[in-house]
């Protein structure tokens, strides 16, 4: 059973649009929402996270947006460049337990 | 501060023998958590251990795969028997405990090819 669910597959964008990745949850007992960017051979890198208690969070250009009610989160790229091309996962854990991911968002950037 | 470190980069083994992969966790992080990527597919959960305990293993089959993380030294993951279906790449990430904000970083993993 997937506890995060994560849509799009792919999405590809011209340079300086605004990619939206969004996820879903079951759990209300989670309370901490990160998302992590991966480059091909690379680890997961940590870029945003959100707790439940805040409905968006904001660094750099990229921005986080909380659903609470909805159980639902959605991570934005603002001016998305090139260099974002990566695929991004969504996480939701809850204190104690281990982080549960999603399937992954493959995302390019068209110059 | 090092980040986490996980080797080898790249490991090679054939069918039917064992591979051992290290995981050393930031420094000060006390909880490490596996992973396996398969390609185009997301990070599935493996195990998640504290020092010296197992707390969630759900995610590791029972057979020929096994986890520790010793009070001295880094965490192992240990693949008896390999088989071409263990091929994958394998991640590890640490935190420095499991409530508040509490993020996780991961190592540039390990990926394991069984010919």
């Amino acid at each position: 059973q997937q506890q995060v669910k994560q849509s799009p597959q792919s999405l590809i964008v011209q340079k300086g649009g605004i990619p939206i990745i969004n996820c879903a949850y079951e759990n209300t007992a989670f309370d901490y929402f990160p998302w992590y960017q991966q480059f091909p051979g690379k680890g997961p890198a940590l870029l945003i996270a959100i707790r439940p208690d805040v409905s968006e969070k904001k660094e750099g250009r990229f921005t986080i947006s909380f659903n609470k009610s909805a159980k639902q989160f959605s991570l934005h790229i603002m001016d998305s460049q090139p260099g974002d091309s990566a695929t991004y996962f969504c996480a939701a854990r809850r204190a104690g337990n281990q982080f549960y991911f999603g399937t992954g968002t493959s995302l390019t950037v068209i110059p | 501060n090092a980040g986490v470190m996980q080797n080898p980069r790249h490991l090679v083994r054939r069918r039917g023998q064992e591979a051992r992969l290290r995981c050393s966790p930031m420094k000060g992080h006390s909880h490490v958590y596996w992973y396996r990527q398969l390609p185009e597919e997301g990070l599935k959960f493996m195990v998640y251990l504290q020092k010296e305990n197992i707390i969630d293993e759900s995610g590791m089959p029972k057979e020929r795969f096994s986890a520790e993380f010793p009070k001295e030294g880094p965490s192992i993951l240990r693949i008896q028997q390999v088989v071409r279906g263990d091929s994958a790449a394998y991640f590890c990430a640490s935190s420095r405990r499991t409530g508040g904000d509490t993020e996780a970083f991961f190592g540039q993993g390990t990926r394991l090819t069984v010919v």
